[in-house]
């Protein structure tokens, strides 16, 4: 069955940077993109961008444009995402999730708080 | 950005209730409208995609439709698991755009 696991909760200081993993099985991975998603408490989620995993395309929203990097490694069937310059307002739980249009299945989540 | 709007906001129900939830998007997005549930401390789950078709295991009591800017989900016979957050999203353009979200309660 398709499973999407993260890896686990991180503290970041603001203005540090954070990398989330995604690894995917059950499915042939390169056949579709990667999306992220996060959810600030309370909040409804914010899609941040998607990555190929065919060609490493990506597609970022202009929200987070210039501070997201999306990448894959197909050797071991992970996606990441890294953010950087931290703020308080990243505060969130950041999910992956396989996306072929509609996100199809998702990650477990993975709470990124960023607090001095 | 297309922007998501949803209502009602919130609705409380009860268990064997017919919910119906609507959706409407700032711009025309033909059919690429998504429906997901949300439970407290969860991923979204995917019910719905391309406005009406049903995603794989996805119990036959949930139903939606719609077309460019007005969709609507129907929840029939409302059962004890269906009790959450429902948000919309339009995959047309980047970036992907979520609504605001439903939550539907236990009156």
């Amino acid at each position: 069955q398709v499973q999407l696991v993260q890896s686990g909760a991180e503290v970041k200081k603001p203005g540090a940077s954070v990398k989330v993993s995604c690894q995917a099985s059950g499915y042939t991975f390169t056949t579709y993109a990667i999306s992220w998603v996060r959810q600030a408490p309370g909040q409804g989620p914010e899609w941040m961008g998607w990555i190929s995993a065919y060609n490493g395309n990506t597609d970022y929203a202009p929200k987070f444009q210039g501070r997201v990097t999306m990448t894959t490694d197909t050797s071991t069937n992970t996606a990441y995402l890294e953010l950087r310059s931290l703020r308080s307002d990243d505060t969130a739980v950041y999910y992956c999730a396989r996306d072929r249009g509609p996100q199809d299945h998702w990650g477990q989540g993975t709470l990124v708080t960023v607090s001095s | 950005d297309i922007q998501m709007t949803q209502s009602p906001s919130s609705l409380s129900a009860s268990v064997g209730d017919r919910v119906t939830i609507t959706c409407r998007a700032s711009q025309s997005i033909n059919n690429y409208l998504n429906w997901y549930l949300q439970k407290p401390g969860k991923a979204p789950k995917l019910l719905i995609y391309s406005a009406s078709s049903l995603q794989s295991g996805v119990p036959s009591r949930f139903s939606a439709s719609g077309s460019g800017t007005d969709f609507t989900l129907t929840i029939n016979s409302l059962q004890p698991e269906d009790f959450a957050t429902y948000y919309c999203q339009q995959s047309y353009i980047t970036p992907r755009t979520f609504g605001p979200g439903t939550r539907v309660d236990i009156k």
